[in-house]
């Protein structure tokens, strides 16, 4: 069956610009997260929903940084005003409930400019 | 807060060669500890886990023993093959606030035919 897919796999910004990155998780799956991953380094949590809403933000860097998952399912991580330490890889991993095992996206590879 | 901290690599072995890569962690209360693999061009996937004390993860002839005492983590296999070559992240959840993965810094396998 489809895993968790990414769109896109590659994007290169400007200093400044938004961005949108979004995260197609595996059918079923209630719970979503998000991690960021510098290079040369493991990957670090952002932010995890349970259903539509975000059930713990404490990874999230500051307030440029924002994601949504307004039907349960998709869900859209949005950097405002980015900056070029925002260069990294965007990972996203559901899971079937809560506790259970993440399945983990290929990634977004972010390069600001 | 919690950490993970595992050997830097890159860990060069030659085929057949046993394999240890070792991992210890800061964590209150009784973490869940997991390692995962992510090979060339693929996203992270959960190589073993395991959720107490004394408990072996095992699996495709890894493991890792749940070290309480040492708190620790190490990842083993007794023949290396070049297919084995990848990343290896030792992670942890908390095992009561959430499970979010908290990660090591990942450990680059080479193996040389």
């Amino acid at each position: 069956g489809a895993g968790v897919s990414q769109t896109p796999s590659n994007k290169v910004t400007e200093k400044g610009k938004y961005v949108e990155l979004r995260c197609d998780p595996i059918s079923g799956h209630t719970a979503l997260y998000w991690y960021r991953q510098s290079l040369g380094q493991g990957p670090e949590f952002l932010i995890y929903f349970q259903g539509t809403g975000a059930a713990d933000d404490s990874g999230l860097p500051n307030d440029r940084f924002f994601a949504v998952r307004p039907e349960g399912s998709v869900s859209t991580l949005k950097i405002q005003r980015t900056e070029r330490g925002d260069s990294a890889v965007y990972l996203c991993a559901s899971s079937l409930q809560w506790g259970d095992e993440q399945f983990f996206g290929p990634g977004t590879r972010l390069t600001v400019l | 807060g919690d950490s993970v901290t595992q050997m830097e690599g890159p860990v060069t072995l030659s085929e057949e060669a046993f394999l240890t890569i070792n991992c210890t962690y800061t964590a209150t209360g009784y973490p869940s500890l997991f390692w995962y693999v992510q090979y060339p061009g693929e996203g992270l996937q959960l190589l073993l886990k395991a959720t107490k004390a004394d408990d072996k993860g095992s699996n495709k002839g890894f493991e890792a023993t749940y070290r309480k005492e040492t708190t620790s983590f190490h990842l083993e296999k007794g023949s290396v093959q070049v297919s084995d070559s990848a990343v290896y992240f030792c992670a942890l959840t908390p095992n009561n606030a959430g499970n979010m993965l908290t990660f090591g810094g990942g450990t680059r396998l080479m193996v040389k035919p």
